[in-house]
């Protein structure tokens, strides 16, 4: 599995777009990137998932250049209920059917 | 998306006892189901893939004895931690996937565990 890499902690304020970048430089041509959020003593929630380019939803934006070895997470207005861990997963075939290995995550703290 | 349910969602036991933990798939079938365990500030670790109707598979250095699993049915995964000891005390997580169309992978709410 590609590993990947994202900053250990970010801060933002309230209102404030927040984009969280993660390094894959290994990705494979049929990994897939995947993020989850993970709220304290909770487990993980999925966010966003995309292959190339860009992916919205209601919750997030995902941005993949096109060499794919990078992607961005970008949270619009972000809130205090915002505040979590959030990981950056790449993995063949959407990776439904495998186990997911999770780096060290982001730990988002948003400030009023 | 579909919905992953873990019981109990925490428990405290004395050390040398046992403690059962079922994670169930709430409205999908899962013929696989997966368990990690994450101790405080760090990440998810993954400790074994549960099989419906056949043996778990273990990830190294964790005891198939110790922490026993059984997938008796495409809804129900359970994680036994027999003869528990402080050191088990943890954050246990499972997950599903929900198959068909659906290929995301769905997380349980999780189970603290503590061991005294």
């Amino acid at each position: 599995l590609a590993k990947t890499t994202q900053p250990i902690s970010m801060d933002s304020y309230e209102g404030q777009e927040v984009n969280i970048t993660c390094s894959h430089n290994n990705i494979a041509t049929n990994d897939y990137i995947t993020w989850y959020q993970q709220f304290p003593s909770q487990g993980p929630r999925f966010i966003i998932q995309g292959y190339k380019t860009k992916v919205t939803n209601e919750v997030a934006s995902l941005f993949i250049p096109a060499d794919r070895k990078s992607s961005t997470l970008s949270l619009p207005r972000v809130s205090l209920s915002d505040t979590a861990v959030y990981y950056c997963l790449v993995a063949p075939d959407r990776a439904g059917r495998r186990a997911l290995t999770f780096g060290s995550g982001t730990r988002l703290q948003v400030q009023p | 998306g579909a919905v992953v349910s873990q019981h109990p969602s925490r428990v405290i036991c004395k050390s040398g006892t046992s403690v059962k933990i079922e994670c169930r798939s709430l409205d999908f079938q899962a013929t696989t189901m997966f368990w990690y365990r994450q101790f405080p500030k760090q990440s998810l670790m993954l400790m074994a893939t549960s099989n419906e109707g056949s043996k778990a598979t273990y990830e190294q250095g964790v005891e198939k004895d110790k922490f026993l699993i059984n997938h008796a049915s495409l809804t129900l995964s359970t994680l036994t931690v027999t003869s528990a000891h402080p050191e088990d005390s943890s954050f246990y997580i499972c997950s599903a996937f929900s198959g068909g169309a659906d290929t995301t992978q769905y997380f349980g709410p999780g189970t603290r565990l503590t061991v005294l």
